[in-house]
Order: C-alpha cells, then structure tokens, then sequence
C-alpha cells in the first residue's frame, strides 16, 4: 500500500540557517509527489510538484525538493529560512484513477530569531 | 489562478443540527472535489471523493449518511453535517482537481478550510 513517511514531527531552526525536511514515500510505480505548506488555521498551500523530468524541483517562497528514487526520498530543502516560514508541513504522493493525495503526517517548523 | 474558497470558515452549532459546508472552485472547473478532515495538529484524513453529477465515494470508516456530500455543479461540492455532536467538531478542508489537465492528474488545490465547533 502507498504511504508517506514523515519522520520528523517538530524543527526547530534558527533565523538564517539551512532547512531539510525529509519525507519517504511507499508507491508502486512513479510517483507524484508534492509538498504543502499549511500556517495556523489555514488551509495547504503547494509549495512545489514533481510528475517526471529533472529530479531537482524549484518552487515558491525560494524551496526546493529533490526526488531520490533509489532512496524513496522526496525531501524539501531551503538554504536560508525566515521567520515567516514557520508552518506545517506536509508531503503527499498521490495515487490511484481519482487522483487521490495520501499525506504524511507533517513536519512542524519552527524559526528562532 | 486555482482559487479554492469554503464557506464559512468558522461554524458554531448545537448539538442536534445540521451544517452545510461549501466548496466553491472560483476560477476553474472541477470535476472532482475532496473533502478532508484534520484533527489538531494531525494530518488530514480523506473522507470522500466527489464527481460533479454522480455519489460521492467515501473512505472506509466515514458515515455516508452523516457526512453528506452534493458536487451539482463543476464549480460547487458541498459537505453536510446531519445531526452534529461534539465529537464532530473538526477543521474540514476541500480540495479540487482541474478539469481536463491530464497531465497534473494528482495536483490537488485546497480550500481555506472549516472551522467545525459543536456545543
């Protein structure tokens, strides 16, 4: 059965510094994945995509994600994080005919001044 | 492009009552909408897939008859809540598929999402 793996349930980094969040899916055959940024109350904003092509994938507000196939890693990246980034996150693979999203269970960020 | 608006986006009702959730595609058409459940600071958990003209299909452990779900039109799915209690209470988020682009078969826009409190 797919599955998302988030790992990680709480980060917390300083203003400034690197972000990794790391995220592995379970998934039969090429995936799509996705990552979505959800602040407080809120509903999810898709921060990038990948369907196919180049495994390094550039999306908004400066993140990124690197699709690994022999790792099963999908893990977004941003060199230099900012107050206003603190959210959860969450990863998603999507399947089936309908086009459903199966997510992880979220990483929350938290940025230190 | 690909807004998703829901309406309201806080609900208080008693205990007993119904409420009606709507999901509006406000720029595009959706032949299939998503209706989901968070529970705080949880994931959110599908509840049912709705296609514009047909029943919505529900996940393994949703209550069809208490959830209920319209998708009449391509740009409108609406949730019902019959007979709410407080265990009901939840952040009830939609999401929409855009019609026709084959190619972001899984892309899945989101709703603001729901604020459900049942007294």
């Amino acid at each position: 059965a797919q599955s998302v793996t988030q790992p990680d349930i709480h980060i917390t980094v300083s203003e400034g510094a690197s972000l990794e969040l790391r995220c592995n899916y379970s998934y039969g055959a090429t995936p799509y994945l996705f990552w979505y940024v959800q602040s407080p109350g809120q509903g999810l904003q898709l921060l990038l995509k990948y369907f196919s092509g180049d495994t390094l994938v550039q999306g908004i507000k400066g993140f990124e994600a690197e699709f690994k196939r022999s790792q099963s890693s999908f893990n977004l990246r941003k060199p230099s994080v900012h107050w206003s980034d603190a959210a959860e996150y969450f990863c998603a693979v999507g399947k089936g005919s309908q086009g459903n999203l199966i997510f992880g269970k979220g990483t929350k960020l938290s940025v230190k001044p | 492009g690909a807004v998703v608006s829901q309406h309201p986006s806080r609900v208080i009702c008693k205990s007993g009552t119904s409420v009606k959730i709507e999901c509006r595609s406000l720029d595009f058409q959706a032949t299939t909408m998503f209706w989901y459940r968070q529970f705080p600071k949880q994931s959110l958990m599908l509840m049912a897939t709705s296609n514009e003209g047909s029943k919505a299909t529900y996940e393994q452990g949703v209550e069809k008859d208490k959830f209920l779900i319209n998708h009449a039109s391509l740009t409108l799915s609406t949730l019902t809540v019959t007979s709410a209690h407080p265990e009901d209470s939840s952040f009830y988020i939609c999401s929409a598929r855009i019609y026709g682009r084959v190619r972001s078969y899984n892309e899945q826009f989101f709703g603001p999402g729901t604020r459900l409190t049942v007294l």
